[in-house]
Formats: C-alpha cells, sequence, structure tokens
C-alpha cells in the first residue's frame, strides 16, 4: 500500500460545530504532517509528528487540535473554527523529516 | 519568509515543447524536491536533489541544482497536456527539526 487516505474528502461545519479529519498510511513512514493550502497558494505547514511525538507547531490557533493515536494514523481535530479557516487540508507522511513526502488528496473544509 | 521563489509565475506551451521551471532560496538546504499538484487535489513528489548532486533525470524530467547560485530549474522534455498543473519547489533544511517550505508555485499550461 503506497498512498496516504484521508476522509472525508469535503466537510461543511458550522462555527459551533466540532468535527475531526482523518489520515491514515500504511508505508511505515515515521513522520506524518498537516497542511493548510488556500487557493492558488502553496501549502502551509501546520504539525509535524515524528515517531508519534509532535515535534513542530508552526503556531497554529488551539481551535486545530493534532493527534497521533498510532504510527500509521493522524487525526485533526476542529472546534469553534472561522469561515477563514476554510481551505483544502493535506496530509503527508515520509519515511523521515528529510524525505520525500506523500500526501494525500486532502479534505476541501468549508466553514460556515 | 519564503524560502523558494520559482519563476516564472506561469507558463504556457504547446505540446510537444519543452518546460523549464527556476527556483530560488536564500538559507542552506539538505535537498531541493520538486512537486505537481493537479487542480485542487494532493501534491505528488517528482524528484529530490541532494544539496551535493548537481544534475538529477527521471523519466521526462530533469533536475539541475547549483548550490553556488542557490537556486534550483526543472525541465519537463516532450510535454503533454496531462503535465498541466501547478508545480512547487520546496527545500529542506538541515537540523533535526527542519520542515519542507515551499515556493509559490508555477502554473504549467500545456495547450494541446
Amino acid at each position: 500500500d503506497t498512498e496516504v487516505t484521508q476522509t472525508p474528502k469535503h466537510l461543511v461545519m458550522g462555527m459551533t460545530n466540532k468535527k475531526s479529519l482523518k489520515c491514515e498510511q500504511h508505508m511505515g513512514h515515521r513522520a506524518m504532517y498537516w497542511y493548510k493550502q488556500k487557493a492558488k497558494k502553496p501549502p502551509e505547514l501546520m504539525f509535524v509528528y515524528s515517531y508519534e511525538k509532535l515535534s513542530i507547531n508552526e503556531s497554529v490557533p488551539s481551535r486545530f487540535s493534532p493527534e497521533c493515536p498510532n504510527s500509521s494514523l493522524l487525526n485533526l481535530h476542529l472546534h469553534a473554527l472561522q469561515p477563514e479557516d476554510s481551505a483544502l487540508y493535506l496530509c503527508a507522511s515520509s519515511f523521515g523529516t528529510h524525505n520525500e513526502q506523500f500526501f494525500g488528496p486532502g479534505t476541501r473544509l468549508t466553514v460556515l | 519568509s519564503q524560502q523558494g521563489e520559482e519563476d516564472p509565475q506561469a507558463l504556457s506551451i504547446q505540446e510537444g515543447e519543452n518546460a523549464t521551471m527556476n527556483c530560488s532560496y536564500k538559507t542552506s538546504i539538505n535537498n531541493l524536491q520538486w512537486y505537481r499538484q493537479n487542480s485542487g487535489r494532493g501534491l505528488v513528489h517528482l524528484i529530490l536533489i541532494r544539496s551535493n548532486e548537481r544534475e538529477k533525470h527521471s523519466g521526462r524530467l530533469r533536475v539541475t541544482l547549483d548550490t553556488s547560485k542557490k537556486s534550483s530549474s526543472l525541465l519537463i522534455t516532450a510535454s503533454r497536456a496531462a503535465d498541466t498543473a501547478s508545480y512547487f519547489c520546496a527545500t529542506d533544511a538541515p537540523g533535526a527539526n527542519s520542515k519542507l517550505t515551499f515556493g509559490k508555485g508555477i502554473t504549467l499550461s500545456v495547450r494541446p
């Protein structure tokens, strides 16, 4: 299995909702990432997990809460989001933090 | 600060022609990577070139790296309509907690 899967593909939520994005890989990668991407912009790194431990948090607001339950799974818990948080959320994984990254197809999030 | 800066920002060519995209960066790197993104989808890793390498090939792709000028180029030969996408260079800096920093991207359109 050489892919990163993300669910859901699309998500519409209100500002008071709580939702979670899920990411899964079975390539034995030990680094996993969350990125946020706005239209016509490059991906912006949010979080990096290395060996299931949070190693980088790019000063992301606390309304985004990452979780790495095991080496294959990565979640992003969302609560009290703002309309400006609407974006494509990409998950990626790599063997190590200096290797090529494999990206999932993304979750298109719309906050109303 | 943005590490990688690609140019041109947009490129339109005829099928069969070659496409050359350039990337400049500012600080020392561990490696430089090129990714492709089709509209609204996840990124696909194309090629990684390490700081001690000068040129690398993969199929129709040729990447060069000039660390003295802090620049890289991606050449796609014999372009196809399916090569239409956004292309990003990304730099990986030395250090345990390094992260991949993406350039703004180049939009390539290949006309059939």
